[in-house]
C-alpha cells in the first residue's frame, strides 16, 4: 500500500524558475491538500481540492496554483519561484471534504536560491 | 482565524520521565487530532478525540480533550528514546455548505528523549 507519493524528494531551484511538485494517492480519496511547513510557523494550507475538477484556496495561496484533473493526482505549481517559497511541502488526502482524518505524504524539500 | 497554541515548543527529557504537551485555543473545535512527525517524513495520525472530556490511551500515551473542546493534552508515561519526534496537534472544524473540514495545526512540540 503506497498511500501518498510525492516527487521530487528534494529540489534546489533558481529564483524565477517554474516548478511543479507532484502528488499521487492510491486510496481513492476525494479530498486532497497541499501544505507548507516552516520552522516556527507550523503547517499552513496552500490549496485544497474537494473532488476531481474542483480546487480552493487555503491560508497561503499566493504564488501557487493547483489542478485536479483526476482523483489520484494533485500537482502544485510555482509559476515563478521566489526565495520565500523555500519550505517543506506536504501533500495530504482525506476520504472526503467532510471527514477530519488526513493522511500525509513524505514531503518535498524545496530550496529557492 | 482559529489559533492553536501548543506548548512547550521544545522539550528535552531523560528516558523514563513523564511529560505532558498542551494544545490550547480560545475557539471550540469539532475534533482534536494528534500527529507525530519523524525527521524527513510527513505527519502520521496518532489519535482523534471528538467528545468534550474524552480520554484515549495508546500504550504509554494518554490523550485528553477538554470539556469545552477548546484544549487538549498529550501525556507520555515513562518516555523512551523512540518517542523522540515532533508532536503536532490539529483542531478540526466542520463547516457547512460543502466547505472543507478545516484543520488548524499547532506549531508543534519537538521532544527529545535522551537515553
Amino acid at each position: 500500500i503506497a498511500g501518498i507519493t510525492q516527487a521530487p524528494t528534494s529540489q534546489i531551484l533558481a529564483a524565477g524558475r517554474r516548478m511543479t511538485l507532484r502528488c499521487t494517492q492510491d486510496m481513492r480519496h476525494n479530498a486532497m491538500y497541499w501544505y507548507r511547513q516552516d520552522l516556527g510557523l507550523g503547517l499552513r494550507l496552500i490549496h485544497y481540492s474537494n473532488t476531481a475538477g474542483t480546487t480552493g484556496k487555503g491560508e497561503v495561496p499566493d504564488g501557487y496554483s493547483v489542478s485536479r484533473a483526476n482523483t489520484d493526482d494533485f500537482p502544485l505549481t510555482l509559476a515563478s519561484a521566489v526565495p520565500s517559497q523555500t519550505s517543506v511541502y506536504f501533500c495530504a488526502s482525506s476520504e472526503s471534504w467532510v471527514t477530519d482524518t488526513q493522511y500525509f505524504g513524505p514531503g518535498t524539500r524545496l530550496t529557492v536560491l | 482565524t482559529q489559533l492553536l497554541e501548543q506548548s512547550p515548543q521544545f522539550l528535552s527529557i531523560q528516558e523514563g520521565e513523564n511529560l505532558t504537551v498542551y494544545c490550547n485555543s480560545s475557539s471550540v473545535f469539532s475534533s482534536l487530532q494528534w500527529y507525530r512527525q519523524e525527521p524527513g517524513e510527513g505527519p502520521v495520525l496518532l489519535v482523534t478525540v471528538v467528545t468534550g472530556g474524552e480520554v484515549k490511551k495508546l500504550k504509554r500515551l494518554t490523550f485528553q480533550f477538554g470539556d469545552a473542546r477548546k484544549d487538549s493534552s498529550l501525556h507520555i508515561t515513562a518516555a523512551q528514546p523512540g518517542d523522540t519526534c515532533l508532536y503536532l496537534c490539529a483542531g478540526g472544524v466542520a463547516r457547512g455548505g460543502g466547505s472543507n473540514y478545516k484543520l488548524t495545526f499547532g506549531k508543534g512540540t519537538l521532544l527529545t528523549v535522551n537515553p
